[in-house]
């Protein structure tokens, strides 16, 4: 059965220090997501993507973060600038069509730590 | 706005009990419920949902959840829990309108099933 991949599985970092998370969506669907989960609270949505640009994207999505497609597998989530409260689990998702109607598949997420 | 509630942190069942993990929601118009199930160190695993028609919607591993619409509640439900089940449930919702329906979280509710 086709699965969300994510790499790495554990990222550690200094505070100031840019890091990029990658994942394969499936590989027929057409809409991505980024959402992260900080330890003990809810899961927020940061980010989707369709046709090569941001749809739709949350008020924690700022200036440091920055997603891109840069070949025809693997959608990545980039931090410019890394802050302690940056540190969560960060999960991709993918599904063939508009959320809702279509499920959403996730990945087994990156647990980013920002020292 | 949006919202979804999971009132319970935990629920404990005996093995072989029927279990019931409960979620409601608040949402203008029709929604579109979730419910995944995060397994220690794993990602967020898609087990049903409901988009119309029968309120009863079946899903994985003997899984089922009843929407109800006056109430505004999709409590996930078990016949028969096995200690397997042991885990993080999360209902989540995605609004019938707009244009790309991100999904909204409930905290979590942590099932421990005990032998």
């Amino acid at each position: 059965e086709p699965e969300v991949t994510q790499t790495p599985s554990h990222q550690v970092t200094q505070m100031g220090q840019e890091v990029i998370l990658r994942c394969v969506p499936i590989s027929n669907h057409l809409y991505f997501y980024w959402y992260r989960q900080i330890l003990g609270q809810k899961v927020e949505f940061l980010v989707s993507f369709y046709n090569n640009e941001i749809s739709e994207k949350s008020e924690i999505f700022d200036d440091q973060f920055s997603v891109e497609r840069p070949d025809g597998s693997n959608f990545t989530l980039k931090i410019r600038s890394t802050k302690l409260e940056d540190s969560a689990m960060y999960f991709c998702a993918s599904s063939e069509g508009l959320a809702g109607r279509h499920t959403q598949y996730f990945g087994p997420g990156t647990r980013l730590t920002v020292l | 706005a949006q919202s979804v509630a999971q009132p319970e942190d935990q629920v404990n069942v005996a093995e072989g009990n029927p279990l019931t993990v409960k979620c409601t929601y608040s949402v203008s118009g029709n929604p579109y419920l979730f419910w995944y199930v995060q397994y220690p160190n794993r990602g967020l695993q898609f087990l049903l949902k409901y988009i119309t028609g029968d309120n009863l919607v079946k899903g994985s591993y003997g899984f089922e959840a009843e929407f109800n619409k006056s109430q505004t509640s999709f409590h996930l439900k078990k016949p028969s829990a096995l200690v397997s089940d042991s885990a993080l449930y999360f209902c989540a919702v995605g609004p019938n309108a707009g244009n790309n329906r991100k999904l909204i979280w409930g905290l979590g509710t942590s099932l421990a099933v005990n032998p």
